[in-house]
């Protein structure tokens, strides 16, 4: 089936750790993005790439970086500089040129806590 | 700037009636689009329904469909006949940009629609 692939579900960082959450699509979506949804709010853009090789920050971007090698693939790291890292991670997909009703199309997302 | 507004927190909802779900926007842009997102305490958003700002028509999808009121700048989610399944955090969200040319969403802060046997 087609869909969007994050892992892990659940991640512990230590203090001062760099962790990098997975998220695969076989959609053949060219954008992908990556959300943070703290509890009772919705969901803030962090970044998000339009095409392979090339990404933009989004609102949140501080403290977190990313990577698009491939098209399939899109990685979040989250670094040390990021200071309140507990949140819960959505990453989506879409088409993003075209007719402006393309949904996008979400993961089951990773619930990061600090240890 | 742009902006989404859902001004009730939570809703309960007795099984098989109909609720609605508020949400108003701010945008400049002539071209925009709207939708609604479903997200279970599993936590993964599922896709309901979409409204572009020069459709004719509301938007309908099964037991969904979409009061758009341009000249107020709502479109509310309507849920008919509501199922137990249909208990969830729900968002409105808003395409950025105009004339399609980007595809990236502004978020509301969500309804907790909770729905009672």
């Amino acid at each position: 089936d087609g869909g969007i692939t994050q892992s892990p579900k659940y991640l512990f960082r230590k203090e001062g750790q760099n962790v990098t959450l997975s998220c695969e699509q076989n959609l053949n979506h060219d954008a992908m993005y990556w959300y943070r949804q703290d509890p009772g709010q919705g969901l803030r853009l962090i970044y998000y790439s339009q095409i392979v090789n090339d990404f933009q920050k989004g609102d949140i971007a501080e403290g977190y970086s990313v990577s698009r090698e491939k098209k399939e693939s899109f990685p979040l790291t989250v670094t040390s500089a990021q200071k309140n890292p507990t949140a819960f991670y959505l990453c989506a997909s879409s088409i993003w040129q075209g007719k402006g009703n393309q949904p996008q199309h979400f993961g089951d997302g990773t619930r990061l806590s600090i240890l | 700037a742009q902006k989404i507004t859902q001004t009730q927190p939570g809703m309960f909802v007795q099984e098989k009636e109909a609720v609605t779900l508020d949400c108003t926007y701010d945008t400049s842009d002539p071209s925009y689009g709207l939708f609604w997102y479903k997200q279970p305490s599993s936590g993964e958003m599922i896709f309901l329904i979409y409204q572009g700002s020069y459709d004719q028509q509301n938007a309908t999808e099964g037991r969904y469909s979409l009061n758009f009121q341009k000249a107020r700048k709502s479109a509310n989610l309507v849920i008919s006949a509501s199922q137990l399944g249909d208990s969830a955090m729900y968002f409105c969200a808003m395409r950025e940009g105009a004339g399609g040319a980007t595809n990236k969403l502004i978020f509301g802060t969500g309804t907790l629609l909770a729905v009672q046997p």
